[in-house]
């Protein structure tokens, strides 16, 4: 496989679940990126992490909890989740997450998770 | 704070031309992405403008101009595959991404 996936691509859970979303990337790249997205809103930036090392934590609820355990994988652990965070949940990626404004990032086409 | 405007929703018919604007305010400036978003699919990469002026690529151009915190997507010859969504993205000073909220395209025959 090439480029971002993201598994599972649909994912419906109750708020006292607990559940993981999966990124993988094939890209050899060194950042890897958790974005949430809803409808007729802005991307929002969860984590990055660069090098396997997380780098940014925008100030997101701890039901939320990341996990990269190397460079090509990353995780999104779920766990008493609330109605508001049904959205879609995008990974990326990018050749690394230093400061350059050419840092192109590739997207998974996203998990879509469904809070009950 | 920081601000990233594009319009909501856009339709525009086969064939011809359509100019997909966004104006930002930001702390700083590094450049200026348009991601294309088709329904249920992930972004991708569409152009980077970092001085003024205008980029070409194909039937897609961008164009930005950094005293009036100004850029647009020029989009011509549309097809139908061209219905998306459009994203554009700043990077500020502190190399952070700032997103529009997208502008979702409607091409009609």
């Amino acid at each position: 496989e090439t480029g971002v996936t993201q598994t599972p691509r649909h994912l419906v859970m109750g708020m006292t679940n607990k559940k993981s979303l999966k990124c993988e990337q094939h890209l050899g790249h060194n950042a890897m990126y958790w974005y949430k997205q809803s409808a007729k809103k802005p991307l929002e930036l969860m984590f990055v992490y660069n090098f396997k090392e997380q780098t940014e934590n925008n100030s997101v609820p701890s039901r939320f909890s990341p996990e990269c355990p190397n460079s090509s994988h990353l995780f999104l652990h779920l766990h008493t989740l609330q109605p508001e965070d049904s959205a879609l949940y995008l990974c990326a990626s990018s050749q690394d997450g230093t400061s350059s404004g050419a840092n192109v990032l590739t997207f998974g086409a996203g998990s879509r998770l469904t809070v009950l | 704070g920081q601000n990233i405007d594009q319009p909501t929703e856009m339709t525009a018919t086969e064939g011809a031309i359509v100019q997909i604007n966004c104006t930002y305010q930001t702390s700083g400036f590094n450049g200026l992405f348009w991601y294309q978003q088709h329904a249920g699919e992930a972004p991708t990469f569409l152009s980077y403008n970092v001085l003024d002026g205008l980029e070409e690529k194909g039937r897609f151009s961008s164009f930005l101009s950094r005293s009036k915190g100004y850029s647009y997507l020029l989009l011509k010859e549309l097809q139908m595959k061209d219905s998306a969504s459009y994203l554009c993205a700043v990077m500020d000073s502190n190399y952070q991404l700032i997103w529009g909220a997208g502008t979702k395209l409607i091409i009609k025959p």
